[in-house]
C-alpha cells in the first residue's frame, strides 16, 4: 500500500449505530488530519493529530470521537450521528519539515457515510 | 481571519481549449502558502502546487500554469488544451507559514467536454 487508505469506503449507518473510521498513511508523516466535505460548506478542518497528539478540534460535536494510537493510523468514532452527518470524510497526512513549517498535505480516497 | 474565494462555481468547456480557474484570498499573514488540489470523481484530493508566499514567480508544469499576484491577493490556475480527464473539482487553498491548518475555497466544478 501507498500514500493514504482508508476504509471503508462507503458506509451506511442508522442513527444508533457505533461506527469508525480508519485511516492509514504509508508516507511517514507525524501530522495527520480529518476533513469533512458536505454538498453545501467547503471542506472543514475537523481534527488535527500532530505526533500523535491532538492539537486541533475544530469545534467538532462530541459524537465524533478521533484516535491517534500511533503516527501512521488514525481513527475516527461515529457515534449517535445525525442525518446532516452524511458527508464525505476525508483523511491527509503532512510532514512537519522544521519548527513547525509543514509540507502539503496528503489526502486519502475518503469514506463517504450515509446517516439514515 | 483567513478566507479563499473560488468564484466560479463551474466552468465548461470544449477539449482542447484553454481555461482559467481564479482564486482570491485574504490573509493578513504576511508569509503564507498557497495551493491547489484536484479532486476527481474518485474523491481523493491529488496535491498539484504548493507556492511560498516569498515566491512571485509564475510557475509552469506541463499543461497547468500557475499566475501568483501578490497585489491582487490572486492565485490563479490555467489549464492549457484541456483534455477530458481534466474534468474534476479543482480547489484553492491557503495555510500559515508555521502552521498546518489548510483553509479551503468552496471549489469550482471544471466539465471538459469532447
Amino acid at each position: 500500500e501507498t500514500g493514504v487508505t482508508q476504509t471503508p469506503r462507503h458506509l451506511v449507518m442508522g442513527m444508533t449505530n457505533k461506527k469508525s473510521l480508519k485511516c492509514e498513511q504509508h508516507l511517514g508523516h507525524n501530522a495527520m488530519y480529518w476533513y469533512k466535505q458536505s454538498a453545501k460548506k467547503p471542506l472543514e478542518l475537523m481534527f488535527v493529530y500532530n505526533f500523535k497528539e491532538q492539537t486541533e478540534n475544530n469545534s467538532v460535536p462530541s459524537r465524533f470521537s478521533p484516535e491517534c494510537p500511533n503516527s501512521s493510523h488514525l481513527f475516527l468514532h461515529l457515534h449517535t450521528l445525525q442525518p446532516e452527518d452524511s458527508a464525505l470524510y476525508l483523511c491527509a497526512s503532512s510532514q512537519d519539515e522544521e519548527r513547525g513549517r509543514y509540507n502539503e498535505q496528503f489526502f486519502g480516497p475518503g469514506t463517504r457515510l450515509t446517516v439514515l | 481571519a483567513q478566507k479563499v474565494t473560488q468564484a466560479q462555481t463551474e466552468i465548461s468547456v470544449v477539449e482542447k481549449e484553454d481555461v482559467t480557474l481564479d482564486c482570491v484570498y485574504e490573509t493578513r499573514d504576511t508569509t503564507y502558502y498557497l495551493f491547489w488540489y484536484k479532486q476527481p470523481p474518485s474523491g481523493e484530493l491529488v496535491f498539484l502546487i504548493r507556492r511560498n508566499s516569498f515566491d512571485e514567480q509564475n510557475e509552469i508544469s506541463g499543461r497547468y500554469s500557475w499566475n501568483f499576484q501578490k497585489s491582487t491577493s490572486s492565485f490563479n490556475f490555467t489549464i492549457t488544451a484541456s483534455q477530458v480527464v481534466d474534468s474534476a473539482v479543482y480547489f484553492c487553498a491557503l495555510s500559515e507559514l508555521y502552521g498546518n491548518k489548510l483553509v479551503f475555497g468552496a471549489g469550482t466544478i471544471l466539465r471538459v467536454k469532447s
